[in-house]
């Protein structure tokens, strides 16, 4: 079946700091990927989606790249804010020809504390 | 836009309870979804709805129940209420791609 992994939390930068959240994923077909971000107390939003291999989903100063070949999404941002602090999720939807129902499968969830 | 309206936004019930999660979206929706999430865990699929009257069983189904009698309402009932299912409860709906999210309830059985 599907499957998604997130690095393991929780990560804790300071403003400004480089960040890099690895996620890795198993798939039969062509999944789209995703990654969503729950600020506390909030449902989950849609970060950014890339729905096919190489393409770069970017939204907010972050960036995530479709790697086929390492079968990997993982979410950078080059400079983070106090605002960022939230749980980030990695997600992927496959495409089952015509009978998907577009489930999600999530990673675990990342915790992001910045501080100033 | 409203976008998805989940009610209550939380709720205590003792162990043997039973009540209904409300979840309402005004996008006109084919497709809606039901999650839980538990600490430390990505969100599990229960049910789905791929449209009104048709519903069918994701990965953790049981010690629920959804109907679907109209495109905009997805109402999950538990019936027997046990605290393994104590949780944060995400209801989803989508047309194409993404997903879009109600803000949560959190349920507490104790």
């Amino acid at each position: 079946g599907n499957s998604v992994t997130q690095m393991e939390g929780p990560v804790t930068l300071s403003e400004e700091a480089f960040l890099t959240i690895n996620c890795t994923y198993t798939a039969t077909g062509y999944p789209s990927l995703f990654w969503y971000v729950q600020y506390p107390g909030e449902g989950l939003q849609l970060l950014l989606k890339a729905t096919k291999a190489d393409d770069k989903g970017s939204n907010k100063g972050f960036e995530a790249t479709y790697r086929k070949e390492t079968t990997s999404f993982h979410l950078e941002k080059g400079s983070v804010q106090v605002s960022d602090s939230a749980v980030y999720f990695c997600a992927l939807s496959e495409y089952a020809g015509g009978t998907s129902y577009g489930k999600l499968t999530f990673g675990q969830g990342t915790i992001l504390t910045v501080h100033p | 836009n409203a976008g998805v309206t989940q009610t209550p936004k939380f709720r205590i019930l003792k162990i043997g309870q039973s009540m209904t999660l409300q979840c309402t979206q005004d996008m006109n929706h084919n497709y809606m979804y039901w999650y839980r999430q538990d600490p430390g865990m990505g969100l599990k699929l229960i049910y789905y709805s791929v449209g009104a009257g048709i519903t069918d069983k994701g990965e953790v189904p049981n010690g629920y129940n959804v109907s679907r009698s109209t495109t905009e309402d997805f109402p999950l009932r538990l019936e027997l209420a046990a605290p393994s299912q104590t949780s944060v409860y995400f209801c989803a709906s989508r047309q194409n791609q993404p997903q879009h999210f109600g803000d949560g309830t959190r349920l507490s059985i104790l």
